[in-house]
């Protein structure tokens, strides 16, 4: 029962290099979300996707793009990755249908954490 | 905008004290309420849940009230116990729809 999964765990890259971090759930869940934690800010919503085919901007949007491929897998893309972007990343899920988390809980994965030099 | 506030940490206790972190909210109306708790190297996981005025959520032997009155929803533990280390949100549902975390508080707990 794995849950919700993401891919890299660690990952290290240069001011103005791409990556995607990858996010898959094997819970038939509706929405998924991207959250980006710091020291002393708690958890900011970046994206969210209330269903296949469609994403929302959350609090902090700027610098990334999302992808909701189909209901289990929900990407996030850095196209040009700033030091201000270091942080640890979480994908979570729910089975909400409005693409809000308050009605029912979220399900973390592991978390990726991304060091921009 | 809405928010929520809740006690800095680092919170250090002994094994068997009686913990409690506090936890205020804004948001209008009566938002649904959370604890979640963040285990070393995993992600959140949901503790308890409040989803209108008095109701008490608890598990694990913690417990959480939601009060309207002081738009609040305390964490409270009487013995805690040195795999109760972690740290611990406590999340509001917004005016918006969406989930308002707070910023966490690190409890240690010594054998």
């Amino acid at each position: 029962n794995a849950g919700v999964t993401q891919t890299p765990k660690f990952q290290v890259l240069k001011t103005g290099q791409s990556m995607t971090l990858q996010c898959a759930q094997d819970m038939n869940h509706n929405s998924m979300y991207w959250y980006r934690q710091d020291p002393g800010m708690g958890l900011r919503l970046i994206y969210y996707s209330a269903s296949e085919g469609t994403t929302d901007k959350g609090e902090v949007p700027n610098g990334y793009n999302v992808s909701r491929l189909n209901k289990r897998e929900f990407s996030l893309r850095l196209e040009s990755a700033a030091p201000s972007q270091t942080s640890v990343y979480f994908c979570a899920s729910n089975a909400d249908r409005r693409g809000f988390s308050y009605n029912s809980p979220l399900h973390f994965g592991n978390g990726t954490r991304l060091t921009v030099t | 905008g809405d928010s929520v506030t809740q006690m800095e940490g680092p919170v250090t206790l002994s094994e068997e004290a009686f913990l409690t972190i506090n936890c205020t909210y804004t948001a209008t109306g009566y938002p649904s309420l959370f604890w979640y708790v963040q285990y070393p190297g995993e992600g959140l996981q949901l503790l308890l849940k409040a989803t209108k005025a008095d109701d008490k959520g608890s598990n694990k032997g913690f417990e959480a009230t939601y009060r309207k009155e002081t738009t609040s929803f305390h964490l409270e533990k009487g013995s805690v116990q040195v795999s109760d280390s972690a740290v611990y949100f406590c999340a509001s549902g917004g005016s918006q729809g969406n989930l308002i975390f707070g910023k966490g508080t690190k409890l240690s707990v010594k054998p």
